[in-house]
């Protein structure tokens, strides 16, 4: 069980979107419909913020939108936001009662 | 409103064995819709899911650390915990305690706490 890959780092300006990938393979992401986000602030716990792929919890802002094609996942982020910058993780669902993680991509809000 | 805590040493000697517990409180530890799970996380890394247990005291643990790892649940206390055994370096980290959702989704975290090796 291999974690999942996100790219290191993404960068966007105020008003803009950015789209934050999670690529998985046919044991996780591409065999179940189980990804979810979580955002992430220094020194702080993870909150998360889209689950079963494009669900989003109560109280999230509906700027934050999920979506899955085959082994990807996507998390966008619509008119960025300064409160935005902060650490997203993906993780999903793996076979055998796994959970797994993406490395995490570090948003910095320009 | 539900709340998880972490509570245990936060400094373990090489080689010897890290105990924490969790104390789920605002809430039942016995819903059947929800497992309760450790997460870690090294500093300035990535998160890592170490195991999750369910209120029946079955549990799923990552293979990378199974043969370390242990964990067990107590419904009187409304608590779980996490034993690592023979420590190194390499599990310095801060370690969560979460809820996850029967559609393996993280709904609750703890705070975490931080836990060094010497």
């Amino acid at each position: 069980q291999s974690a999942l890959t996100q790219p290191a780092s993404v960068s966007g300006s105020p008003g803009q979107s950015i789209t934050i990938s999670c690529t998985g393979s046919s044991s996780d992401i591409g065999a179940y419909d189980y990804v979810s986000w979580n955002q992430q602030y220094p020194g702080k716990a993870p909150k998360l913020i889209i689950y079963d792929v494009n669900n989003r919890p109560s109280g999230v802002s509906t700027r934050f939108s999920g979506s899955k094609s085959g082994d990807t996942a996507s998390l966008t982020i619509s008119g960025l936001q300064a409160e935005d910058e902060a650490t997203y993780y993906c993780s999903s669902y793996g076979n055998s009662n796994f959970l797994v993680f993406g490395g995490g991509t570090k948003l910095t809000v320009l | 409103q539900l709340q998880l805590q972490e509570s245990g040493p936060g400094l373990v000697k090489s080689s010897e064995t890290l105990s924490l517990t969790c104390t789920v409180s605002g809430g039942s530890i016995r819903s059947s819709s929800s497992y309760w799970a450790w997460i870690r996380q090294p500093p300035g890394k990535g998160l890592e899911w170490i195991g999750s247990i369910f209120h029946s005291g079955s549990s799923y643990l990552n293979p990378s650390l199974m043969r370390r790892v242990n964990m067990s649940i107590d419904k009187s206390k409304s608590q779980f915990s996490l034993r690592v055994d023979s420590v190194t370096a390499a599990d310095r980290a801060v370690y969560f305690c979460a809820r996850i959702s029967w559609t393996w989704h993280i709904d609750l975290w703890g705070r975490g706490t931080l836990v060094t090796v010497s």
